[in-house]
């Protein structure tokens, strides 16, 4: 597709139950990030991907989140019994290297734990 | 105190203002400098991206930087309606010094009546 997707763009969710969020990006872009933006704050970084691997996972905020990237395009956010302050939208964004920081977000999926 | 700082505002102009929208940092090791905006219930959309100080021109678009003072900022000239939305400000550093995931202010919110 032209942009990065998505899916699901919205989620609701019970408490303590397990989530998959969806990030298809740019075709071609190796770089791809995934961020979480609470209201009224900007995106705060999750985790970098360079490939299939992930290069800094430093901003995932405890062991219930993880990322993968298995074949270094499509990325699955899982969150594990999910918490209500887990509630916020997820963002993906991808850029054509790590090093070339022109990064274009999807829409991103927001995700209600209640 | 955050790496970068945004007054969240909102700033309020009337149609065809010129509107100033400023970010300051801490990071001397930030080098890429972009400006997003966003829709309510949208992703970011990348508008402006530059790489160290200087001026950079696209339309009624201009951002600067003053990496001296650790400044940042983005004109926009002959505002419209259309331009409401939140304005937020990233950066990133380079492979020879600094993380290259970008970091995000927490935005501007915009509003430009009529």
């Amino acid at each position: 597709g032209a942009g990065v997707s998505q899916t699901p763009s919205n989620k609701v969710t019970e408490k303590g139950k397990y989530v998959e969020l969806r990030c298809d990006p740019i075709s071609g872009h190796t770089a791809l990030y995934w961020y979480r933006q609470s209201l009224g704050q900007g995106p705060e970084f999750l985790i970098y991907f360079q490939g299939t691997g992930a290069a800094d996972d430093s901003g995932l905020p405890n062991d219930r989140f993880f990322a993968v990237r298995p074949e270094g395009s499509v990325s699955t956010l899982k969150i594990q019994r999910t918490e209500r302050g887990d509630s916020a939208v997820y963002l993906c964004a991808s850029s054509l290297s790590g090093i070339n920081t022109e990064a274009f977000f999807g829409q991103g999926t927001r995700l209600t734990v209640v | 105190q955050k790496e970068v700082e945004q007054d969240p505002g909102p700033l309020s102009v009337p149609e065809g203002a010129i509107v100033s929208l400023n970010c300051t940092y801490s990071n001397s090791a930030f080098q890429y400098f972009m400006w997003y905006r966003q829709y309510s219930r949208k992703g970011p959309e990348l508008l402006m991206y530059t790489y160290s100080s200087g001026n950079k021109e696209d339309g009624r678009f201009t951002a600067q930087v003053d990496k001296s003072s650790k400044y940042i900022s983005l004109f926009i000239r002959d505002s419209q309606p259309s331009d409401s939305a939140t304005y937020l400000c990233a950066m990133s550093g380079s492979p020879g010094g600094g993380s290259y995931i970008p970091t995000f202010g927490r935005g501007t919110s915009l509003i430009v009546h009529p």
